[in-house]
């Protein structure tokens, strides 16, 4: 089953307004999670880390004051998207490392944004 | 920076038939992690296989081998008995070797389409 959870999966908001999306994990506890964000047909960009009570870490060219990032809890993470516009239409995906030896990530369901 | 190139944006295959990913790297640490995922219509990404740098030897699950090639930091996926339920895009993957500080981050290829020809 999925270890890590995403809500909502799919969004529709008209321009300037703002919209939150969770990320939880699920049975185990996320100090670090990753939004990854996907463009129709391209690949997964890391847009920022979201570290468990402190501030997250955005790649360069990612305006931290669009996209708030609040990691609360071990278990929950928050991407908002903030006076969003039609170019930020994309699919937001959260992740999590494994707790184990792995290396692996488990991701989220993912989340398809479209601003009208 | 690491980087990972995937040089095939498309591949198509027949059905039972054996097909090969191709995905190069870059990176100056000798250890590390790398991967392949697969993103189906669903837009799940799946973890297919890993393998770590330190080990020689190649990872294998079931129908899927990598042929890890750390000297030319090739790192290709080969799907053998290609079944429908192979059509997705496959990302190859890249981490770092360190925990915390966020560096268990993946570092994805630009994708591979895959589509299985019945």
């Amino acid at each position: 089953g999925a270890v890590v959870s995403q809500h909502p999966s799919r969004v529709i908001c008209k321009s300037g307004t703002s919209v939150k999306i969770e990320c939880r994990s699920l049975d185990f506890q996320a100090t670090t999670m990753f939004w990854y964000r996907q463009f129709p047909k391209q690949s997964l960009m890391l847009m920022a880390t979201s570290n468990e009570g402190s501030k997250a870490t955005y790649e360069q060219g990612v305006e931290k004051d669009k996209f708030l990032i609040n990691h609360a809890s071990l278990t929950l993470s928050t991407l908002t998207v903030t006076s969003a516009h039609p170019e930020d239409s994309s699919f937001y995906i959260c992740s999590a490392p494994s707790r184990g030896n792995t290396g692996e990530l488990f991701f989220g369901e993912g989340s398809r944004l479209t601003v009208l | 920076a690491q980087t990972v190139t995937q040089s095939q944006p498309e591949m198509s295959v027949q059905e039972a038939e054996t097909v090969t990913l191709s995905c190069t790297y870059d990176t100056s640490e000798s250890d590390y992690y790398l991967f392949w995922y697969k993103q189906p219509p669903s837009r799940q990404m799946i973890l297919v296989i890993r393998q770590e740098a330190y080990k020689q030897q190649n990872a294998t699950e079931n129908r899927f081998s990598v042929n890890f090639q750390k000297a030319a930091k090739s790192f290709s996926l080969k799907i053998s008995d290609s079944q429908l339920g192979d059509a997705a895009m496959y990302f190859c993957a890249y981490r770092s070797p360190l925990w915390g500080f966020g560096n268990e981050k993946l570092t994805f290829g630009t994708g591979t389409r895959l589509t299985i020809i019945p």
